[in-house]
C-alpha cells in the first residue's frame, strides 16, 4: 500500500474470498514488522507480527509473508468476512531506536 | 484490563487555546508514545517516553509538550493550538523498544478552528 496522497489504495473483495494486502517497507535494517487493522473511528488493533528470521507466520485466518530480498510484506486473510472491512497498515522498526515507521495503509472493502 | 485509554474522545478548540490530552495504560508497560494521524498518511510520532522519567522527541514534536506523570500515564499538551494541529491523536504503549508490539488507545479527535 503506497501512499497516494489523501486517497488510500482500496482493495475490494467478495465475502468468502481470500484477501492479500501488500506493503513495501523502506529500511533494510528493519527486523520486526507488525500488521495493524484500523476500523473507522477506532484505534489501530494488532493483528500479527513477524521477525526477520522468519518468512512466514500464521495466525487465525491471517498469514504474514516477508520477503527481505525485495523488502515486501503481505497480509493474507482467508475467507474474508464483512467484519474484516477496515484500513490495514504495516509497521517496520528499522534502525529508528525505540520507534516504528507506519505505512499509510490499504482500505479493505468486503462486498456481500 | 482496559489496555490503553485516552481522554477526551473529541475536542474542539479555537486557535491559541491550550489543552492537555490524557493517556493511561494498565499493562505495566515501560514505553509510551503519542502519534498523530492525518488523512491518507501513516501515523507520525510526536513524542515518546522509553521509560518512566524520560521523554524524547519524535518526527513531529513542534507545538507539543509531554509529561510522563508516572509509569501508567503520559500526557500531551498543546500550549497554543493551531489549525494545523487538527488531527486524530493516538497514544500507544509497549513493553519497551522496537522489538515489542505497540498497543494503541481509541484516539482523540481534535478540531482547531
Amino acid at each position: 500500500g503506497e501512499s497516494v496522497g489523501l486517497h488510500l489504495p482500496t482493495l475490494s473483495v467478495q465475502e468468502g474470498d481470500n484477501s492479500i494486502i501488500n506493503c513495501a517497507y523502506s529500511n533494510s535494517a528493519s527486523d520486526y514488522f507488525i500488521w495493524y487493522k484500523q476500523e473507522s473511528g477506532k484505534g489501530p488493533q494488532f493483528i500479527i507480527d513477524i521477525r526477520s528470521n522468519m518468512d512466514k507466520r500464521q495466525g487465525q485466518r491471517v498469514t504474514v509473508l516477508l520477503n527481505k530480498t525485495v523488502k515486501h510484506l503481505s497480509l493474507q486473510i482467508a475467507a474474508t468476512q464483512p467484519g474484516d472491512s477496515a484500513v490495514y497498515f504495516c509497521a517496520e522498526n528499522g534502525d529508528y531506536g525505540q520507534n516504528f515507521v507506519f505505512g499509510p495503509g490499504t482500505r479493505l472493502s468486503v462486498l456481500p | 484490563n482496559a489496555g490503553v485509554t485516552q481522554t477526551p474522545k473529541f475536542q474542539v478548540l479555537k486557535t491559541g487555546q491550550s489543552m492537555t490530552l490524557q493517556c493511561a495504560q494498565d499493562m505495566n508497560h515501560n514505553s509510551m508514545y503519542w502519534y498523530r494521524q492525518d488523512p491518507g498518511m501513516g501515523l507520525r510520532l510526536i513524542y515518546y517516553s522509553a521509560s518512566e522519567g524520560t521523554t524524547d522527541k519524535g518526527e513531529v514534536p513542534n507545538g507539543y509538550n509531554v509529561s510522563r506523570l508516572n509509569k501508567r500515564e503520559f500526557s500531551l499538551r498543546l500550549e497554543s493550538a493551531a489549525p494545523s494541529q487538527t488531527s486524530v491523536y493516538f497514544c500507544a504503549s509497549s513493553v519497551g523498544g522496537s522489538q515489542e508490539t505497540q498497543y494503541f488507545g481509541p484516539g482523540t479527535r481534535l478540531l482547531v478552528l
